[in-house]
């Protein structure tokens, strides 16, 4: 099966600017999952999205928005750029119905976005 | 409240060395645990996985087994290769909900 895709696999803006990030998950999975994960740091949770509804968002400014599309596939959407989003952000998707043991995080190989 | 603690990087070990990374969980009720492997320029992978006390989980040579009584997942290796140089994580899922809680990484480096 294709796993998690997520484009751009690079992105590098200036402060200020607005950054998309997209995210197709595994067929068959309605959930999506958005991490951030800074430079010597571990995986920050950003925002969790199933069956086209926001479920949770993490400890983040409102710039940080997203949402996912009728096809399950997500964006994430990072407005006024800072210096600190610079940092690989990562998105998972799993399939809710089944148990956890059966369907764990599955994950992309992220979007380094570079801010200068 | 909940959190997943592992022990500081980095790691190095020498090739064939015995690997021990230490997870331990803070959680209410009876969280699923997992590890998870990342290798350099990719996202992380699903190493393991265990979702009941004293369920032992293991792939690749690697074991880790769930310890409710110390509420540790702790991941080790006989043997490890120089291919295992790896950030690894510790996670939990939240019993009945879709909240995962990750740890903060170990980096390893193995040394031929």
């Amino acid at each position: 099966e294709a796993g998690v895709t997520q484009s751009p696999t690079h992105l590098i803006k200036t402060r200020g600017q607005q950054a998309t990030l997209r995210c197709s998950p595994i067929s068959g999975h309605t959930s999506v999952y958005w991490y951030q994960q800074a430079l010597g740091l571990g995986l920050q949770f950003l925002l969790w999205y199933d069956e086209g509804e926001e479920r949770n968002r993490g400890n983040f400014p409102p710039r940080f928005s997203g949402r996912q599309f009728p096809n399950y596939s997500s964006e994430l959407n990072v407005n006024a750029l800072e210096l600190e989003d610079s940092a690989l952000y990562l998105c998972a998707s799993s399939s809710l119905g089944q148990s956890a043991y059966n369907s764990p995080l599955h994950f992309g190989n992220g979007t380094r976005l570079t801010v200068t | 409240g909940n959190s997943v603690t592992q022990m500081e990087g980095p790691v190095t070990l020498s090739e064939e060395a015995f690997l021990t990374i230490n997870c331990t969980y803070t959680a209410t009720g009876y969280p699923s645990l997992f590890w998870y492997v990342q290798y350099p320029g990719e996202g992380l992978q699903l190493l393991l996985k265990a979702t009941k006390a004293d369920d032992k989980g293991s792939n690749k040579g690697f074991e880790a087994t769930y310890r409710k009584e110390t509420t540790s997942f702790h991941l080790e290796k006989g043997s490890v290769q120089v291919s295992d140089s790896a950030v690894y994580f510790c996670a939990l899922l939240l019993s009945g909900t879709y909240k995962y809680i990750f740890g903060t990484g170990t980096r390893l480096k193995v040394l031929a």
